[in-house]
């Protein structure tokens, strides 16, 4: 199994402030990273797919990087409603999909 | 609009049988994969297993093979994950989500599952 670490575990800024998120794959997930927002009581949301794709609708402050085992989630300018948790999750083989454990993004 | 509707909140005891539904719309049910989603609460997410509809193969994560099963109707667009005896460490939100490719863009509103005596 496909182990995700994402760190930090909580990241801490101001609105306008630029998040850099990291998740890194215990093996290589070539490109198949992908990254989700989830705020409380809510269904995860797609934010980014196959490492930078945007999905439909996200705003262009979030963009994705990365290959292999190392990815970064940055978002440029941190707006009031980006302030949630954030997971990576590998589709390398997409028959056992696993999660990192989350990054919460909070309000310093 | 592409829509997954789940069944509503569950409370149940220890032992019970349970079986919650994750009905698709706005799109070709038998065509895309519907995958479970596992979040305990407080917790993250934890993958369970997907289902094709067209033909109802299935694949579990590992650490839920023989836990549950996952399965579909597709006359009625409907899948299903049901549990046949329940735990107190079953109590979790239950996602349902529709796999595009290699992502999860399309998810239902969630089942709350309680068991407890």
């Amino acid at each position: 199994e496909i182990v995700l670490t994402q760190s930090p575990a909580t990241l801490s800024l101001s609105p306008g402030e630029r998040a850099t998120l990291s998740c890194r794959a215990s093996q290589s997930v070539s490109s198949y990273l992908v990254w989700y927002q989830q705020k409380p009581g809510q269904a995860p949301r797609l934010l980014i797919y196959d490492t930078s794709k945007r999905a439909t609708g996200i705003p262009a402050r979030f963009s994705g990087s990365g290959s292999g085992t190392d990815f970064t989630l940055t978002i440029s300018s941190l707006e009031p409603e980006d302030f949630a948790v954030y997971y990576c999750q590998q589709h390398s083989n997409w028959a056992e999909i696993t999660f990192g454990p989350g990054t919460k993004v909070d309000i310093k | 609009e592409v829509q997954l509707v789940q069944s509503g909140a569950e409370v149940k005891k220890p032992g019970e049988s349970l079986k919650i539904s994750c009905k698709g719309s706005g799109y070709i049910f038998t065509t895309y994969w519907i995958g479970w989603v596992r979040q305990m609460p407080g917790k993250g997410l934890e993958w369970m297993g997907i289902i094709y509809p067209g033909d109802s193969n299935t694949r579990y994560s590992p650490s839920f093979q023989g836990q549950v099963t996952i399965s579909a109707d597709k006359s009625i667009n409907t899948a299903y994950l049901q549990w046949s005896s329940l735990k107190a460490s079953d109590t979790a939100m239950y996602y349902c989500a529709r796999r595009d490719s290699t992502a999860y863009p399309y998810w239902g509103q969630g089942t709350l599952v309680t068991v407890s005596s």
